[in-house]
Protein backbone atom coordinates (compact mmCIF):
# COMPACT_ATOMS: atom_id res chain seq x y z
CA UNK A 1 0.00 0.00 0.00
CA UNK A 2 2.79 2.47 1.25
CA UNK A 3 4.35 3.93 -2.14
CA UNK A 4 6.95 5.91 -0.04
CA UNK A 5 11.03 5.11 -0.41
CA UNK A 6 13.49 5.72 1.47
CA UNK A 7 17.51 5.25 -0.07
CA UNK A 8 19.51 4.00 0.91
CA UNK A 9 18.53 1.33 3.57
CA UNK A 10 21.67 1.17 5.21
CA UNK A 11 24.98 3.63 5.71
CA UNK A 12 28.06 3.35 7.12
CA UNK A 13 30.22 6.54 6.69
CA UNK A 14 33.34 7.87 9.01
CA UNK A 15 33.07 11.30 10.91
CA UNK A 16 32.86 14.17 9.46
CA UNK A 17 31.31 13.16 6.13
CA UNK A 18 28.45 14.84 4.44
CA UNK A 19 25.37 12.55 3.95
CA UNK A 20 22.16 12.88 2.40
CA UNK A 21 19.22 10.36 3.01
CA UNK A 22 16.80 10.31 0.38
CA UNK A 23 12.78 10.16 0.35
CA UNK A 24 10.40 9.83 -1.98
CA UNK A 25 6.83 9.22 -2.61
CA UNK A 26 4.23 9.02 -5.21
CA UNK A 27 1.34 9.39 -3.76
CA UNK A 28 0.99 13.40 -4.17
CA UNK A 29 0.78 13.55 -0.38
CA UNK A 30 1.74 17.16 0.76
CA UNK A 31 2.88 16.49 3.92
CA UNK A 32 6.09 15.42 4.91
CA UNK A 33 7.88 14.50 7.99
CA UNK A 34 11.21 12.84 9.31
CA UNK A 35 11.64 10.75 12.29
CA UNK A 36 14.48 9.89 14.11
CA UNK A 37 14.13 6.62 15.85
CA UNK A 38 16.90 5.42 18.90
CA UNK A 39 17.65 1.92 19.70
CA UNK A 40 14.85 2.24 22.39
CA UNK A 41 12.57 2.27 19.51
CA UNK A 42 11.22 5.41 20.80
CA UNK A 43 10.29 7.89 17.85
CA UNK A 44 11.17 11.83 17.54
CA UNK A 45 10.24 14.21 15.37
CA UNK A 46 13.11 15.99 13.52
CA UNK A 47 11.31 17.91 10.79
CA UNK A 48 8.36 18.41 8.96
CA UNK A 49 6.98 19.88 5.74
CA UNK A 50 3.35 21.17 4.82
CA UNK A 51 4.09 21.76 1.06
CA UNK A 52 6.50 23.11 -1.67
CA UNK A 53 8.87 25.46 0.13
CA UNK A 54 7.88 24.54 3.45
CA UNK A 55 9.99 23.24 5.80
CA UNK A 56 9.80 23.46 10.18
CA UNK A 57 11.92 22.01 12.61
CA UNK A 58 10.40 19.20 14.69
CA UNK A 59 10.19 18.31 18.48
CA UNK A 60 13.70 17.01 18.91
CA UNK A 61 16.63 19.94 18.38
CA UNK A 62 18.50 18.11 14.76
CA UNK A 63 21.71 19.15 13.42
CA UNK A 64 20.33 18.00 9.91
CA UNK A 65 18.36 19.95 7.39
CA UNK A 66 15.89 19.04 5.19
CA UNK A 67 14.67 20.64 1.53
CA UNK A 68 11.55 19.99 -0.19
CA UNK A 69 11.80 21.83 -3.62
CA UNK A 70 9.21 18.91 -4.86
CA UNK A 71 5.96 17.92 -3.63
CA UNK A 72 7.50 14.67 -3.87
CA UNK A 73 10.70 14.32 -2.87
CA UNK A 74 12.32 15.63 1.23
CA UNK A 75 15.59 14.78 1.77
CA UNK A 76 18.00 14.86 4.87
CA UNK A 77 20.97 16.41 4.65
CA UNK A 78 24.11 16.11 7.14
CA UNK A 79 26.77 18.61 6.48
CA UNK A 80 29.10 16.56 8.90
CA UNK A 81 28.19 12.96 10.62
CA UNK A 82 29.05 12.28 13.95
CA UNK A 83 28.76 8.91 15.91
CA UNK A 84 25.88 10.79 17.70
CA UNK A 85 24.09 10.99 14.73
CA UNK A 86 23.98 6.91 14.65
CA UNK A 87 20.26 5.75 14.48
CA UNK A 88 17.26 4.96 12.19
CA UNK A 89 15.77 7.52 10.21
CA UNK A 90 12.48 7.29 9.08
CA UNK A 91 10.30 9.17 6.44
CA UNK A 92 6.63 9.49 7.17
CA UNK A 93 3.68 11.25 4.59
CA UNK A 94 0.43 12.13 4.64
CA UNK A 95 -2.41 13.46 2.56
CA UNK A 96 -4.16 17.31 3.52
CA UNK A 97 -7.74 15.56 3.83
CA UNK A 98 -7.33 15.28 7.68
CA UNK A 99 -7.70 11.83 8.08
CA UNK A 100 -4.57 12.35 9.54
CA UNK A 101 -2.96 9.17 8.70
CA UNK A 102 0.84 8.39 7.96
CA UNK A 103 2.50 6.48 5.56
CA UNK A 104 6.17 5.21 6.64
CA UNK A 105 9.42 4.52 4.31
CA UNK A 106 11.13 1.75 5.60
CA UNK A 107 13.58 3.82 7.01
CA UNK A 108 17.63 4.51 6.56
CA UNK A 109 19.66 2.75 9.51
CA UNK A 110 23.09 5.00 9.46
CA UNK A 111 25.67 4.30 11.19
CA UNK A 112 29.05 6.92 11.83
CA UNK A 113 32.03 5.81 12.64
CA UNK B 1 1.49 19.73 26.30
CA UNK B 2 0.67 16.13 24.62
CA UNK B 3 2.02 13.19 25.47
CA UNK B 4 1.99 9.10 25.51
CA UNK B 5 2.18 6.75 28.59
CA UNK B 6 2.41 2.79 27.24
CA UNK B 7 3.12 0.29 29.36
CA UNK B 8 7.28 -0.95 28.70
CA UNK B 9 8.00 -4.15 26.71
CA UNK B 10 8.42 -6.54 25.80
CA UNK B 11 5.44 -8.46 26.54
CA UNK B 12 6.00 -12.17 25.42
CA UNK B 13 2.70 -14.46 24.85
CA UNK B 14 2.32 -17.70 24.10
CA UNK B 15 0.29 -18.34 20.51
CA UNK B 16 -3.62 -18.01 20.69
CA UNK B 17 -2.98 -15.66 24.23
CA UNK B 18 -5.05 -13.01 24.92
CA UNK B 19 -2.94 -9.47 24.72
CA UNK B 20 -3.44 -6.21 26.27
CA UNK B 21 -0.91 -2.97 25.77
CA UNK B 22 -1.98 -0.16 27.80
CA UNK B 23 -1.81 3.30 26.80
CA UNK B 24 -2.65 6.40 28.59
CA UNK B 25 -2.84 10.01 27.10
CA UNK B 26 -2.34 13.82 28.09
CA UNK B 27 -3.35 15.86 25.94
CA UNK B 28 -5.59 19.64 25.45
CA UNK B 29 -8.53 19.55 23.48
CA UNK B 30 -10.12 16.31 21.83
CA UNK B 31 -7.34 14.01 20.39
CA UNK B 32 -7.62 11.42 17.03
CA UNK B 33 -5.67 8.32 18.46
CA UNK B 34 -3.91 5.66 16.75
CA UNK B 35 -2.01 2.25 17.07
CA UNK B 36 0.74 1.97 14.56
CA UNK B 37 2.73 -1.45 14.19
CA UNK B 38 6.48 -1.71 13.17
CA UNK B 39 7.29 -5.41 12.30
CA UNK B 40 11.11 -6.18 12.20
CA UNK B 41 13.02 -4.38 9.72
CA UNK B 42 10.12 -1.86 8.16
CA UNK B 43 8.64 1.50 8.76
CA UNK B 44 5.24 1.84 10.76
CA UNK B 45 2.10 1.09 9.82
CA UNK B 46 -1.23 2.43 10.96
CA UNK B 47 -2.90 -0.69 12.72
CA UNK B 48 -6.07 1.12 13.90
CA UNK B 49 -7.52 4.84 15.01
CA UNK B 50 -10.38 6.04 16.83
CA UNK B 51 -11.23 10.21 16.36
CA UNK B 52 -13.67 10.68 19.25
CA UNK B 53 -14.49 9.65 23.00
CA UNK B 54 -16.77 6.18 22.84
CA UNK B 55 -15.37 5.25 19.73
CA UNK B 56 -13.70 1.94 18.66
CA UNK B 57 -10.96 1.19 16.31
CA UNK B 58 -10.34 -2.39 15.06
CA UNK B 59 -8.39 -3.90 12.20
CA UNK B 60 -7.03 -7.59 11.92
CA UNK B 61 -8.42 -9.09 15.16
CA UNK B 62 -7.01 -5.78 17.12
CA UNK B 63 -9.07 -3.18 18.57
CA UNK B 64 -9.01 -0.53 21.23
CA UNK B 65 -11.25 1.90 22.49
CA UNK B 66 -10.93 5.68 23.30
CA UNK B 67 -12.25 6.38 26.87
CA UNK B 68 -12.28 9.53 27.80
CA UNK B 69 -13.00 9.21 31.27
CA UNK B 70 -10.08 7.58 31.64
CA UNK B 71 -7.94 9.02 28.94
CA UNK B 72 -6.69 5.59 27.93
CA UNK B 73 -6.50 3.96 24.65
CA UNK B 74 -5.52 0.18 25.07
CA UNK B 75 -4.72 -2.38 22.73
CA UNK B 76 -6.43 -5.71 22.61
CA UNK B 77 -6.83 -8.86 20.93
CA UNK B 78 -8.12 -11.82 21.21
CA UNK B 79 -5.69 -14.83 20.07
CA UNK B 80 -2.73 -13.83 19.29
CA UNK B 81 -0.68 -15.42 16.01
CA UNK B 82 3.33 -15.65 15.74
CA UNK B 83 3.27 -13.16 12.61
CA UNK B 84 2.01 -10.43 15.62
CA UNK B 85 5.21 -10.27 16.80
CA UNK B 86 6.55 -6.68 16.41
CA UNK B 87 6.59 -3.17 18.20
CA UNK B 88 3.17 -1.56 18.88
CA UNK B 89 3.35 2.37 19.18
CA UNK B 90 0.16 4.05 20.55
CA UNK B 91 0.28 7.71 19.06
CA UNK B 92 -2.00 10.64 19.40
CA UNK B 93 -2.60 14.13 17.49
CA UNK B 94 -5.19 16.98 17.70
CA UNK B 95 -7.88 17.41 15.47
CA UNK B 96 -6.73 19.79 12.58
CA UNK B 97 -2.83 18.87 13.28
CA UNK B 98 -0.65 16.66 11.54
CA UNK B 99 2.19 16.21 14.22
CA UNK B 100 1.94 13.13 15.66
CA UNK B 101 2.93 12.26 19.27
CA UNK B 102 4.20 8.62 20.00
CA UNK B 103 4.68 6.45 22.88
CA UNK B 104 7.42 5.16 23.31
CA UNK B 105 6.50 1.85 21.56
CA UNK B 106 6.13 -2.17 23.25
CA UNK B 107 7.50 -4.97 21.98
CA UNK B 108 5.39 -8.05 21.69
CA UNK B 109 6.82 -11.07 21.41
CA UNK B 110 4.54 -14.36 20.52
CA UNK B 111 6.19 -17.67 20.71
CA UNK B 112 4.60 -20.80 19.10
Amino acid sequence: EADIYQTPRYLVIGTGKKITLECSQTMGHDKMYWYQQDPGMELHLIHYSYGVNSTEKGDLSSESTVSRIRTEHFPLTLESARPSHTSQYLCASSNSRGDEKLFFGSGTQLSVL
Amino acid sequence: GNSVTQMEGPVTLSEEAFLTINCTYTATGYPSLFWYVQYPGEGLQLLLKATKADDKGSNKGFEATYRKETTSFHLEKGSVQVSDSAVYFCALTRTGYSTLTFGKGTMLLVSP
